[in-house]
């Protein structure tokens, strides 16, 4: 089993609607977690921090939840520029290193 | 706006031949990473490197890639000699912790 699991997709949604992507672990130890945006033949970039409290950054939405040990990612009201690969991190706090899912391929068609 | 730069940008090579990506990393982030990614095994880890000192090369094949840091903006990564297999986009990242990494555009690295 992967350390970090994403369904690769591609998710193929409309423009305006919500899609939603989860992300499962297999470290409970695990502390730190995180989305990356990562276009095609782009670099990665950090999308949001996932915090236990859960946060939103305008039309995003990332929660936690330690129980089931999974992290998701609600995106409302997408856009066509919202088209591209979603990577889950997660860290443990005792090293330094970024576990990285495979990532999850978003299309938003027209 | 600072940015990880890295060069070249794209590499075409023979097998057998020495392969060195450069990188520079946002001036005062005192950790730079090394990934190599590809479309089967994704975002692989290489090496790791804090204040400039090697802290972990575990994802590299030994006897043939290197990667050092000669000074604080320069990060190099060396693969000699380069094999086919080792075709991938190379990206380096710098940050302030290991928490939020700051990427490069990648190396995309060819070998026949």
């Amino acid at each position: 089993r992967k350390e970090v699991e994403q369904d690769p997709g591609p998710f193929n949604v409309p423009e305006g609607a919500t899609v939603a992507f989860n992300c499962t672990y297999s470290n409970s130890a695990s502390q730190s977690f995180f989305w990356y945006r990562q276009d095609c033949r782009k670099e990665p970039k950090l999308l949001m921090s996932v915090y236990s409290s859960g946060n939103e950054d305008g039309r995003f939405t990332a929660q936690l939840n330690r129980a089931s040990q999974y992290i998701s990612l609600l995106i409302r009201d997408s856009k066509l520029s919202d088209s591209a690969t979603y990577l889950c991190v997660v860290k443990v706090d005792s090293n330094y290193q970024l576990i990285w899912g495979a990532g999850t391929k978003l299309i938003i068609k027209p | 706006d600072a940015r990880v730069t890295q060069t070249p940008r794209h590499k075409v090579t023979e097998m057998g031949q020495e392969v060195t990506m450069r990188c520079q990393p946002i001036l005062g982030h005192n950790t730079v990473f090394w990934y190599r990614q590809t479309m089967m095994q994704g975002l692989e880890l290489l090496a790791y490197f804090r204040n400039r000192a090697p802290l972990d090369d575990s994802g590299m094949p030994k006897d043939r890639f290197s990667a050092e840091m000669p000074d604080a903006t320069l990060a190099t990564l060396k693969i000699q000699p380069s094999e086919p297999r080792d075709s991938a986009v190379y990206f380096c990242a710098s940050g302030l912790s290991p928490d939020t990494q700051y990427f490069g555009p990648g190396t995309r690295l060819t070998v026949l």
